[in-house]
């Protein structure tokens, strides 16, 4: 039982190079999460899904998009780099029911935009 | 907008030294209070979720209780493996997502 796994967990980019995120859960939970940390700054959410095939926008949506084509995928794109994404990316899951269950993260994906 | 303070932002402790860290909080409609810990590398680890005024949770040295403005962790005669930065989450309104506190960075020295 791998929980949530996110890969790459390292990688460098170019400014406005593209690159995608993957989160794959494998409790067959209902919920996805975005969220990336920056020092400083508490975590915050990037965009969610509550369900295959549904997204909805977060706190700091902007320079992002995500898919959710299978309930244990979420991927998290990124179209044109910026240097102001260079971050630690968080993906986390929460189970069927009410919506406020503890969400259970990956391990994270450190991305640098050169 | 819903916010979330952490104290103190860092805590050196000596080991079996007892202490509490506090999360104070400003939301409109608490559906739940998340304690998370995270250690360098890794991504949050969850310990408790405390949905109502009053209630308190137990896990080892750790005892997480809940007022209607704050939440302390207790931290009861800890070891050096507690060292760790704990986060503080809430979930609050019709939002889907949490709202994380800054973080409380704790060493615990031998």
């Amino acid at each position: 039982n791998a929980g949530v796994t996110q890969t790459p967990k390292f990688r460098v980019l170019k400014t406005g190079q593209s690159m995608t995120l993957l989160c794959a859960q494998d409790m067959n939970h209902e919920y996805m999460y975005w969220y990336r940390q920056d020092p400083g700054m508490g975590l915050r959410l990037i965009h969610y899904s509550v369900g295959e095939g549904t997204t909805a926008k977060g706190e700091v949506p902007d320079g992002y998009n995500v898919s959710r084509l299978k309930k244990q995928n979420f991927l998290l794109g990124l179209e044109s780099a910026a240097p102001s994404q260079t971050s630690v990316y968080f993906c986390a899951s929460s189970p069927p029911g009410p919506s406020n269950q503890p969400q259970h993260f990956g391990d994270g994906t450190r991305l640098s935009i050169l | 907008e819903d916010q979330v303070t952490q104290s103190p932002e860092a805590l050196r402790l000596q080991e079996g030294e007892s202490s509490s860290l506090n999360c104070s909080y400003t939301v409109s409609g608490l559906r739940g209070l998340f304690w998370y810990r995270q250690d360098p590398g890794k991504g949050p680890e969850f310990l408790f979720t405390l949905y109502s005024a009053g209630e308190e949770k137990e896990k080892e040295r750790l005892k997480a209780t809940l007022t209607k403005k704050e939440s302390f962790l207790h931290i009861t005669a800890p070891k050096p493996e507690d060292s760790a930065t704990y986060l503080c989450a809430v979930q609050a309104g019709s939002a889907d997502g949490l709202t994380f506190g800054k973080g409380t960075h704790l060493i615990i020295q031998p």
